[in-house]
């Protein structure tokens, strides 16, 4: 199975922001690879797909890059609505399995 | 506007069987792959298992092979998950999600399953 890590694995930020959160595949996985947020109690919500593309709807604050084994997510400016667990996950083969998750909290 | 509803989660006994459903509204439903995921108490995302469109390919976690069997009737727009010989280690929120070529679009609100005696 492909393991997926995140770091950090918390961080504490103010509204306005710039926030960068890595995720690194096991072994390579080209650019399958997706972005989810959860807020507490809630179900996850899908923000990125294909490592760089923005799911309909999702704010162009949120962005993704990398390839391969190393992928980001950047918030350009983070507002209080952001505050939340953020989750990398790969889709290059099964099984899916997702990153530990990243909780994005007020500094 | 996508819509999954999850029911039949609830409280059973070690060694119990359950059956949850998810009920898919708001898009044509025999035309994408499905998927459960579950999360335990305070930890993270855990693939459980994913059906094709039309049930010809289906996978299961290593965790609950053998145990647990996914189906879908495109007839009745809706995704069930058959959960036999249920462990305190199965215990967590169920979610439904729709996805396309192996990306995860659309989640249920989830339901939750809790397995104790």
């Amino acid at each position: 199975d492909i393991q997926m890590t995140q770091s950090p694995s918390s961080l504490s930020a103010s509204v306005g922001d710039r926030v960068t959160i890595t995720c690194r595949a096991s072994q390579g996985i080209s650019n399958y690879l997706a972005w989810f947020q959860q807020k507490p109690g809630k179900a996850p919500k899908s923000l990125i797909y294909a490592a760089s593309s923005l799911q309909s709807g999702v704010p162009s604050k949120f962005s993704g890059s990398g390839s391969g084994t190393d992928f980001t997510l950047t918030i350009s400016s983070l507002q209080p609505e952001d505050f939340a667990t953020y989750y990398c996950q790969q889709y290059n083969s099964y099984p899916p399995t997702f990153g530990p998750g990243t909780k994005v909290d007020i500094k | 506007e996508v819509q999954l509803v999850e029911s039949g989660g609830g409280l059973v006994k070690p060694g119990g069987s359950l059956r949850l459903s998810c009920a898919a509204s708001g898009f044509t439903f025999s035309s994408y792959s499905m998927n459960w995921v579950r999360q335990a108490p305070g930890k993270g995302l855990e693939w459980v298992s994913s059906i094709s469109s039309s049930s010809s390919y289906i996978y299961y976690a290593d965790s609950v092979k053998g145990r647990f069997t996914i189906s879908r009737d495109n007839a009745k727009n809706s995704l069930y998950l058959q959960m036999n010989s249920l462990r305190a280690e199965d215990t967590a929120v169920y979610y439904c999600a729709r996805s396309h070529s192996g990306v995860i679009q659309h989640w249920g609100q989830g339901t939750l399953v809790t397995v104790s005696s």
